[in-house]
């Protein structure tokens, strides 16, 4: 089966670290992405990373990844205002071979001043 | 280079009206999906499109709603006598080929009175 959980809501005091988390059932899913929606906006690739790797980290995003445990999180150091948004996960279902994503009911991230 | 651009924004129909959704996928781009976000929800795989191909329309209802991308001209998502249950916001995305990374665009969100 296919399905990407995570938890609805997350906040966090500006300057905090956020950590985001997203657990996903397809252990043979190849790319796993987070992706930003801000109010009324569409998506913004923000990172993806390859299930060969642990670790991806670009500026102040990190991304880990524990495959044996099928889970996935995203960390924002020195959160600000502007990171406020809804985060999803995102597989890539692999047994499809069309590249659908499959995502999770996204994150909102609430940061206070 | 223009991202993946989506007309409508918003569009505004009554029960039993069509709704006809445009998608112009990012230059270079030759692969499409349709996405649906219901309220409160993440999104849903539609339908995967190549040129003058349809794909993968797994998650397409069977009544009312298609899908197309012609030679020319963008991509088209159509929704026959449209009811309240089809307010959402629907996304497009496109990639240069199959599993590669999928660029969003802003959506257009559908309201049925």
């Amino acid at each position: 089966g296919e399905d990407v959980e995570q938890s609805l809501f997350l906040s966090v005091r500006e300057g905090d670290s956020s950590v985001i988390n997203c657990t996903y059932t397809d252990s043979s899913s190849t790319y796993l992405y987070w992706y930003k929606q801000e109010p009324g906006a569409g998506l913004q690739l923000l990172t993806y990373i390859f299930s060969n790797m642990d670790m991806k980290q670009d500026q102040r995003l990190t991304v880990l990844l524990n495959k044996k445990d099928k889970h996935l999180s995203l960390r924002i150091a020195d959160t600000q205002t502007g990171d406020s948004a809804i985060y999803f996960c995102a597989e890539m279902e692999p047994s499809s071979n069309t590249g659908k994503l499959i995502f999770g009911q996204g994150t909102t991230l609430q940061v206070k001043p | 280079n223009a991202g993946v651009m989506q007309n409508p924004r918003h569009l505004v129909r009554r029960r039993g009206q069509e709704a006809r959704l445009r998608c112009s996928p990012m230059k270079g781009h030759s692969h499409v999906y349709w996405y649906r976000q219901l309220p409160e929800e993440g999104l849903k795989f539609m339908v995967y499109l190549q040129k003058e191909n349809i794909i993968d329309e797994s998650g397409m209802p069977k009544e009312r709603f298609s899908a197309e991308f012609p030679k020319e001209g963008p991509s088209i998502l159509r929704i026959q006598q449209v009811v309240r249950g089809d307010s959402a916001a629907y996304f497009c995305a496109s990639s240069t080929q199959t599993g590669d990374i999928q660029y969003f665009g802003a959506g257009t969100r559908l309201s049925v009175l």
